[in-house]
């Protein structure tokens, strides 16, 4: 299994600019999160999904971001306008949900910039 | 939301020595994680622990939980110089089913060849 693919690596956007983060969770996994990391606060959570359905977004901390999945093989995190401040790496993971809490996958991450 | 707090913030060994990290946690829990960070890299999965259990091993790894002191600590006997990264405990975000996870600060390892 090529384990969660996250596109792409490394991203460096001017303030203003949309941007766009991408997961591909691993197949048959029916839970996915969103996840940031920075120094000053750690790891965080941002939203999860389970079935494709946004379950908690209460993480996301402003309407700047928006997550979505289309389907079960894809999702994105959206934030429109990016701030410097949003500069941070993204994680996305993903679980396999039946009905006991399991491990989560995570992937390589997104460094983002925000100049 | 609840939140583990990993105690020491850093830990330097010398290879083939044992180490110890401690996480403690706020509210009642029915499961808690620790996870592996290598520098620039995602995290990677240890080992889950339930409520109703009070050790877990894993290879070189043991992970206790004390449900009446809200902590957990993770061993990592015969320690290697590949064991060097940060280390993460991790309690459900909402207690719910299919939750997110809280993620202490965590512990920095350094093993010294």
């Amino acid at each position: 299994d090529a384990g969660v693919i996250q596109s792409p690596r490394h991203e460096v956007t001017e303030m203003g600019q949309e941007v766009t983060l991408r997961c591909k969770p691993i197949s048959g996994h029916n839970s996915l999160f969103w996840y940031r990391q920075t120094m000053m606060r750690g790891l965080e959570l941002l939203i999860y999904f389970n079935n494709n359905v946004p379950i908690d977004d209460s993480g996301m901390p402003e309407d700047r971001f928006s997550a979505k999945m289309p389907n079960a093989s894809f999702s994105t995190l959206k934030i429109q306008p990016s701030e410097p401040r949003d500069s941070a790496v993204y994680f996305c993971a993903s679980s396999l949900w039946q009905g006991q809490m399991r491990e989560q996958y995570f992937g390589p991450g997104t460094r983002l910039t925000v100049t | 939301s609840q939140q583990g707090e990993e105690d020491p913030q850093a830990l330097s060994i010398q290879e083939g020595e044992n180490a110890t990290m401690n996480c403690s946690y706020k509210t009642s829990i029915n499961n808690l994680q620790w996870y592996r960070q290598n520098s620039g890299r995602g995290l990677v999965h240890l080992i889950l622990i339930r409520s109703n259990e009070r050790e877990k091993h894993s290879g070189r790894l043991r992970v206790t939980l004390d449900t009446s002191k809200k902590s957990s600590s993770l061993l990592i006997t015969a320690s290697r110089a590949a064991d060097t990264a940060s280390y993460f405990c991790a309690t459900p975000y909402s207690g719910g089913g299919a939750d997110g996870l809280t993620f202490g600060k965590g512990t920095h390892l350094i093993i010294q060849p």
